[in-house]
């Protein structure tokens, strides 16, 4: 099976912009969850989508937002961006079967980079 | 703030040795799980390990889980070059929908 895929990799926009990011799951992977990576605060949960629904989402403003397509793929929308927005932003696919209850496969990123 | 905390923050090992890098967490989980990341890449799932559990293995891989102190360890043994890079520990709460609560990491650096 073909692994979680993002794009674009690599992006670099101006503050007060807006972006778009993209993630395919896993084929049969139904949730979908993001998260924001940077050095000072590590890993952080964004949301989680489950069959075009939001289930679970973190403490982020409202700038950030998602949404779920029927074929499971996803997207991430962030506006009017700052320069604290740069991150590797991650996407993670998890398959149906409830013993694997958050098992989460990573895509490798989009760095976001806002000059 | 974060459920997990790795210890140490950093480790430097030769080839051939073991590293053993551990976890600590907050509250009650469903799993514990072990990720690897090179170099600003994506995350590569390791191991999952549930709360009923208290061993698990994988090739090179020895998970431990203790619920009652609330860590859990994980060792690779016989360290290669390639096993350099950060270690995460995850936690899954139950009713937590698509959340894992990440640690800091473990920066490991395996020299030949």
């Amino acid at each position: 099976k073909a692994g979680v895929t993002q794009t674009p990799r690599y992006l670099i926009k101006t503050r007060g912009q807006q972006v778009t990011l993209s993630c395919s799951p896993i084929s049969g992977h139904r949730s979908v969850s993001w998260y924001q990576q940077t050095p000072g605060q590590g890993l952080q949960f964004l949301f989680e989508y489950f069959s075009e629904t939001q289930r679970n989402k973190g403490n982020f403003p409202g700038r950030f937002s998602g949404r779920q397509f029927s074929n499971s793929r996803s997207e991430m929308n962030v506006s009017t961006l700052e320069l604290g927005d740069s991150a590797l932003y991650l996407c993670a696919s998890s398959p149906p079967d409830p013993s694997s209850y958050n098992e989460q496969f990573f895509g490798p990123g989009t760095r976001l980079t806002v000059l | 703030s974060q459920q997990g905390e790795e210890d140490p923050q950093a480790l430097s090992i030769q080839e051939g040795e073991n590293a053993t890098m551990n976890c600590s967490y907050k509250t009650s989980i469903n799993n514990l799980q072990w990720y690897r990341q090179n170099s600003g890449r994506g995350l590569v799932h390791l191991i999952l390990i549930r709360s009923n559990e208290r061993e698990k293995h994988s090739g090179r891989l020895r998970v431990t889980l203790d619920t009652s102190k609330k860590s859990s360890s994980l060792l690779i043994t016989a360290s290669r070059a390639a096993d350099t890079a950060s270690y995460f520990c995850a936690t899954a709460l139950t009713d937590s929908w698509g959340k894992l609560q990440f640690g800091a990491g473990t920066q490991v650096v395996v020299t030949p």
